[in-house]
């Protein structure tokens, strides 16, 4: 029963590189989120999708891209890392519904140097 | 917008301690209220919820009631125990089916 499941959970970047987050859930959620954690500010919105083909951002959007092929993946893009990014970053699935639990990844600690 | 406000940790106790953490929101509708906790290097949980108003979640000892009146959602628990050390986050979901979280508060429980 695997869930959620993010990859890598740690991994470093120089200043201007790229990168993709993995996300991928087996419980066949429409709705798939990311958020970054930082200390003090909780978790914040990034992107999020209501189903495959369908994205949005969310509160801290600026310098992520997000797409939603298929219902199982979320990946997120960081274009060109800069040191604000440097977080950990979680994943999230749920069904659509008010009360619906949502389900989180293990986090992607990301230092961008 | 949707907020949530929650206690400012550190908070440090002692084993058998009585635990508080407030939480109070702002919401338009009536949104679903949840506690989530997060163990040392792993991702959030599901601690508890509540989907409208006088409902008491509860779970692991912990509880929670839905206020409207107050728009609360304190989370509590009589005797705590080192193994509820972590990470314990309250947050709502309103109609556009978002979370939004408060900022987190550590817990420590001594032995």
């Amino acid at each position: 029963n695997a869930g959620v499941t993010q990859t890598p959970k740690f991994q470093v970047l120089k200043t201007g590189q790229s990168m993709t987050l993995q996300c991928a859930q087996d419980m066949n959620h429409e709705y798939m989120s990311w958020y970054r954690q930082d200390p003090g500010m909780g978790l914040r919105l990034i992107h999020y999708s209501v189903g495959a083909g369908i994205t949005d951002q969310g509160e801290v959007p600026n310098g992520y891209n997000v797409s939603r092929s298929t219902t199982e993946d979320f990946p997120l893009r960081l274009l060109s890392a800069a040191p604000s990014q440097t977080s950990v970053y979680f994943c999230a699935s749920n069904r659509q519904g008010g009360n619906t639990e949502a389900f989180f990844g293990q986090g992607t600690r990301l230092t961008v140097v | 917008g949707n907020s949530v406000t929650q206690m400012e940790g550190p908070v440090t106790l002692s084993e058998e301690a009585f635990l508080t953490i407030n939480c109070t929101y702002t919401a338009t509708g009536y949104p679903s209220l949840f506690w989530y906790v997060q163990y040392p290097g792993e991702g959030l949980q599901l601690l508890l919820k509540a989907t409208k108003a006088d409902d008491k979640g509860s779970n692991k000892g912990f509880e929670a009631t839905y206020r409207k009146e107050t728009t609360s959602f304190h989370l509590e628990k009589g005797s705590v125990q080192v193994s509820d050390s972590a990470v314990y986050f309250c947050a709502l979901l309103a109609n556009d089916y978002k979370l939004s979280f408060g900022a987190g508060t550590t817990v420590t429980v001594r032995a």
